[in-house]
């Protein structure tokens, strides 16, 4: 069966420091990974998706995550956080590649601060 | 292209009543699916509907559940509401059926339950 752990549930950075949230996987096939964020009282906003085709996948607002079989992790980064990023941050793993299903399952979620 | 749309936004109901949630998906998208978001559990799949048939089912009671209509609008409705039951509900849609497609959220139904 899929999951995904988000290590660490706050993360805080200061305004124009690296942003790096944490995602590690565990699947029994090849996986399909996503990273989604959501603002205060608003849906869900797709960041990026790995679907096989590079291992380092660039999204919007100046994001990009790598995925790492042999560490099975697929962390999220961008170089320069502005106050607009803070969020919070969802990693998760399509139940089935295959196209059966469109179930989708989650991590805990990253709340991501960004201090002046 | 209107993105989906969730009606209503915010509902306050009591304990024993039931509620309708309804999603509209984006034109074209003919799978929605239905996740419960609360601060203990996180994000909950409910479940999926495509085509007018549901094709995957979260591990919830009975007492929720779903339906989608021909144009591909879905609702779906919890009976004896609990306490237990409060939450943002999303929907997400996306296109046909196969391959992993981009799934895109509603704003979310808030409901309370008292």
């Amino acid at each position: 069966a899929q999951s995904v752990t988000q290590l660490g549930s706050h993360v805080s950075v200061s305004e124009g420091a690296l942003v790096l949230l944490r995602c590690n996987y565990s699947s029994s096939v090849p996986p399909y990974l996503f990273w989604y964020v959501q603002y205060p009282n608003q849906g869900l906003q797709l960041l990026l998706k790995y679907t096989s085709a590079a291992t380092l996948v660039k999204g919007i607002n100046g994001f990009e995550a790598e995925f790492k079989k042999s560490e099975t992790s697929f962390h999220l980064t961008k170089p320069s956080a502005h106050m607009s990023d803070a969020a919070e941050y969802f990693c998760a793993v399509s139940v089935d590649a295959g196209g059966a299903t469109n179930k989708l399952i989650f991590g805990t979620g990253t709340l991501l601060a960004v201090q002046p | 292209k209107a993105g989906v749309t969730q009606t209503p936004r915010y509902l306050i109901k009591t304990r024993g009543q039931q509620v309708t949630l309804s999603c509209s998906p984006i034109s074209g998208h003919r799978s929605v699916s239905w996740y419960q978001q609360t601060p203990g559990q996180g994000l909950q799949f409910l479940f999926e509907y495509f085509s007018e048939t549901q094709r995957n089912k979260g591990n919830f009671p009975g007492r929720f559940s779903g339906r989608q209509f021909s144009n591909s609008r879905s609702e779906m409705n919890v009976s004896t509401l609990e306490l237990g039951d409060s939450a943002l509900y999303l929907c997400a849609s996306s296109l046909a059926g196969t391959g992993v497609n981009e799934q895109f959220f509603g704003p979310g139904t808030r409901l309370t339950v008292l």
